[in-house]
């Protein structure tokens, strides 16, 4: 299994405070992504970054922002949570953008906003 | 973007072989498969994926029509820890994998 790790795995909050998600990679892969999963939805992608710095957003980007200061840690950030972003987040990794390339994810945070 | 269409749910007998089919009529000639597979509600585990050509690794095989609009993935020799939601997703940009449903598939003893 790719070396990822997602902190924290659970977390309730209310709405309206900040909250911040980590995802950890020990494979040092060029690029990462965040998804959130919802019953109907499948995985939808929120913002990926495709090196320290480089990010960009993905089909579901507005009230999230990430940050990438190492090439190991990708934050997501929910400035001021809402109910609607309830939901299982999944980071991912991969080596490069490529349509050849495979993404590997992992274990996933639950958030519950209140 | 090519999108794809799988059976909500199939049931298979342990140790048969699990054939879960997808449909992809759109599918563009620079756009791969994968397949992924999802345990209960862990993280999307990688399993196959191709262009063009038949493709094999230790978990399964992955056979792709002439014409490239539908795919099967095949599990040799199920167990009940395959039980999981199975996906076929066709890749329709760089950065982006576009999970849909997805097929529920129940290995039984």
């Amino acid at each position: 299994d790719a070396g990822i790790t997602q902190s924290p795995r659970h977390k309730v909050t209310e709405t309206g405070t900040p909250v911040t998600l980590r995802c950890h990679q020990t494979e040092n892969h060029r690029y990462m992504y965040w998804y959130r999963q919802d019953p109907g939805h499948g995985l939808r992608l929120i913002h990926y970054s495709y090196g320290v710095k480089d990010t960009d957003k993905g089909e579901v980007s507005d009230g999230y922002s990430v940050s990438r200061s190492k090439t190991e840690d990708f934050l997501l950030t929910l400035e001021s949570a809402t109910s609607s972003q309830t939901s299982v987040y999944f980071c991912a990794i991969s080596e490069s953008g490529g349509l050849q390339e495979t993404q590997y994810f992992g274990p996933g945070t639950r958030l519950l906003v209140l | 973007d090519a999108k794809t269409t799988q059976p909500p749910s199939m049931d298979c007998a342990e140790g048969r072989a699990a054939n879960l089919p997808c449909n992809h009529s759109t599918i563009s000639g620079n756009e791969y498969v994968y397949w992924y597979r999802q345990i209960h509600s862990q993280g999307p585990q990688y399993i196959i994926h191709g262009l063009k050509n038949n493709e094999t690794n230790e978990m399964a095989s992955l056979i792709i029509t002439e014409d490239r609009k539908s795919s099967t993935l095949i599990l040799p020799h199920a167990t009940l820890r395959d039980t999981a939601v199975y996906y076929c997703i066709v890749r329709v940009a760089l950065s982006d994998m576009r999970f849909g449903a997805g097929t529920r598939l129940t290995v039984k003893p």
